[in-house]
């Protein structure tokens, strides 16, 4: 049973980069059946995808955030992660990382959530 | 861009169906994906590929896409399936979520 645990600080000052990693178990991150991706949700609001990763760390991008995004892959260490940067209060929300499988069966596995704040 | 509709909420009493739809431009021409969120939880898949069931998940769970459509019908809804629910769709090579829908059992 594969399961993913997000990981980084909690609490990241405006303007830095928030950094996360999401370290996978059960199962191996080398696999080409899969994305992995990062999702997140605001306070009391619905969910927003950021981005995807396969294993050859080819990259799909949530396009408003394209630009501040960085995604990652070691498959050495069976992690992924997630650099976002020029953070502001906006950006304050649970961080989920989870595995993609195809257009047909979403996403299916998620991890348990990390709470990111973002201080001025 | 591509998005999705959501009511924001739905009420039903127990032991009646509820459903809940999630509309998009030719949504029938793509694949719909269903979760289940409590609160303080991550979601939960419920409903892959429009109307299929994963392991685990109770026969009262269905869905089915059509047209501009999708919609997620719970049968014999129970207090248990108080939750926020949320439809998922792909436009290329991103994922498209739909605003959620918080469905109330009373």
């Amino acid at each position: 049973q594969v399961q993913l645990l997000e990981s980084g600080p909690g609490l990241v000052k405006a303007s830095q980069t928030l950094s996360l990693t999401c370290t996978v178990s059960g199962g191996s991150i080398s696999s080409g059946t899969y994305y992995w991706s990062w999702i997140r949700q605001h306070p009391g609001k619905g969910l927003e995808w950021i981005a995807n990763i396969n294993h050859r760390g080819a990259t799909y991008h949530n396009p408003p955030l394209k630009r501040r995004v960085n995604l990652t892959i070691d498959t050495s260490k069976n992690l992924f992660s997630l650099k976002l940067s020029s953070v502001t209060a906006a950006d304050s929300a649970v961080y989920y990382c989870a595995r993609v499988l195809n257009s047909r069966e979403g996403v299916d596995v998620w991890g348990p959530g990390t709470t990111v704040t973002v201080s001025s | 861009s591509y998005e999705l509709t959501q009511p924001p909420s739905v009420s039903v009493s127990p032991g009646q169906a509820a459903s809940i739809t999630c509309s998009g431009d030719h949504l029938g021409d793509r694949y719909v994906c269903w979760y289940q969120q409590k609160p303080g939880q991550s979601p939960v898949l419920v409903i892959y590929q429009d109307f299929r069931r994963p392991s685990g998940i109770p026969e009262r769970f269905s869905g089915s896409n059509s047209g501009n459509t999708a919609t997620l019908t719970i049968s014999d809804t129970q207090t248990v399936d108080e939750a926020d629910y949320y439809c998922l769709a792909w436009d290329t090579t991103t994922l498209i979520f739909g605003g959620g829908t918080k469905l109330t059992v009373l």
